[in-house]
This record gives C-alpha cells, structure tokens and sequence, in this order.
C-alpha cells in the first residue's frame, strides 16, 4: 500500500463546476498537507499548504485536512478552463528536515 | 535569480551513455532536492542536500546515480549507463530548511 493515494483522474468537468480532488493517506506522523498544481511541461507550483486538521480558504479554493480519517481535500469553486492541470497532494512531518511524500497527482480537465 | 533553472530542459541519449543534469537554485535557498516523475506517476524522492551537512542520498535508485552541490550553489544530477527504465522528467527543488518547496521546470530525459 502507497503511503498517499490519489486518483490520478482524468477529471472533466464544464467550467465553473465545483471541483472536488482528494488524497488518502497511511501515515498519522504527516502533519503538514500541500497541494500542487502542475501545468503540462512544468514543474509543480505550491497552490495551498495546511498544518494539522482544518479548514484553509484562498479566493476560489479551499483545502480541508481530516486527520482522523487520514483524508485530505482540495476544492475548486467557478472552475476556470486555467485551472486545467495536473494537482498534486503532498504530505510531510513535523520538526527539521522532513521528506515530502507526493501523491501521483489527478489530471483535471475544464471545459469552456 | 528569479526561480529554480533546470538544464537542459530536454535530453535524448542513447542506452549506456552517462547523462548529466544541473540545476540552479534560488540564490539563499540552502536546501536542494531532486525528484524523479516518471509518465503518470508522482514525485519519487531521489537525493537532498542542506547546506554543508551529509546529504540524504535515500532516494537514489541504484549506484548508476550520483549528485553533487558545491557549497549552497548549483548541483549536478549524474546517471551513468543510462536504461530505457530512467527515461522520466528529473525536477528540482530548492527551499529554506522546513520551507516550502520552488520546483524548476525540469529535464526530460529520454533513453533509446
């Protein structure tokens, strides 16, 4: 079993739907829970980050962390065709150095 | 300078010819990773260097791979003998320690 799962898609949906992507996870000592947005022929960009449990919020996207079920989400508000892209969830631990454990990512597609 | 710089962005050789990648950093970025993302699949892990501690070469697949950084500037990422298998985009990373990751663009190598 992977350490992070995620459906790696592809995800059409029309524009200005309500995305939804999730990842799960195996190990409770991640704490911090990253989500990446990877253009084609482009390395990732950081889009969100959250610590522990809860709820973060910018503009049009949200990110929600439930470590008692070892799920993470990310959701997409009026989806844009720019939000067209691969998204990836990333996991960490706390305290110094910590690798960052990727998942395979979801290939989201919006349709103008 | 202005974002992580990946060089060359691509790079074709042939099966046994040894390949070597560089990356350029965030000028004060002391923490520099190297990732593996092969077709459809996530961010595999491969070496990271933080300053002038021993780097944590975990990552690495098999001997046929090395990096090196000199002091907090650019690292060299070597495979030697290359095979059809490391055929991927190789992405780095760099970062202050327990920060958020910048990736650059990538190379993508191609073995025949």
């Amino acid at each position: 079993q992977k350490e992070v799962e995620q459906d790696p898609g592809p995800l059409s949906v029309p524009e200005g739907a309500i995305v939804s992507l999730n990842c799960t996870y195996s190990n409770s000592a991640f704490q911090y829970f990253m989500w990446y947005r990877q253009y084609s022929r482009k390395g990732p960009e950081l889009l969100m980050y959250t610590y522990s449990s809860g709820n973060k919020e910018d503009g049009r996207f949200t990110a929600q962390v439930d470590k008692s079920s070892k799920y993470i989400s990310l959701f997409i508000r009026d989806s844009q065709p720019s939000d067209s892209a691969t998204y990836l969830c990333a996991m960490s631990g706390s305290g110094g150095y910590q690798k960052v454990t990727f998942g395979t990512g979801t290939k989201l597609q919006v349709i103008p | 300078g202005a974002g992580v710089s990946q060089s060359p962005s691509n790079k074709v050789t042939e099966k046994g010819k040894d390949v070597e990648l560089r990356c350029d950093p965030i000028s004060g970025h002391t923490a520099l990773y190297w990732y593996r993302q092969r077709l459809g699949q996530g961010l595999e892990f491969l070496i990271y260097f933080q300053g002038n501690s021993a780097p944590d070469k975990s990552g690495l697949p098999s001997d046929r791979f090395s990096a090196e950084r000199t002091g907090e500037s650019v690292s060299t990422l070597t495979i030697q003998r290359t095979q059809q298998e490391d055929s991927a985009v190789y992405l780095c990373a760099s970062s202050i320690p327990g920060n958020i990751q910048y990736f650059g663009a990538g190379t993508r190598l191609s073995v025949l």
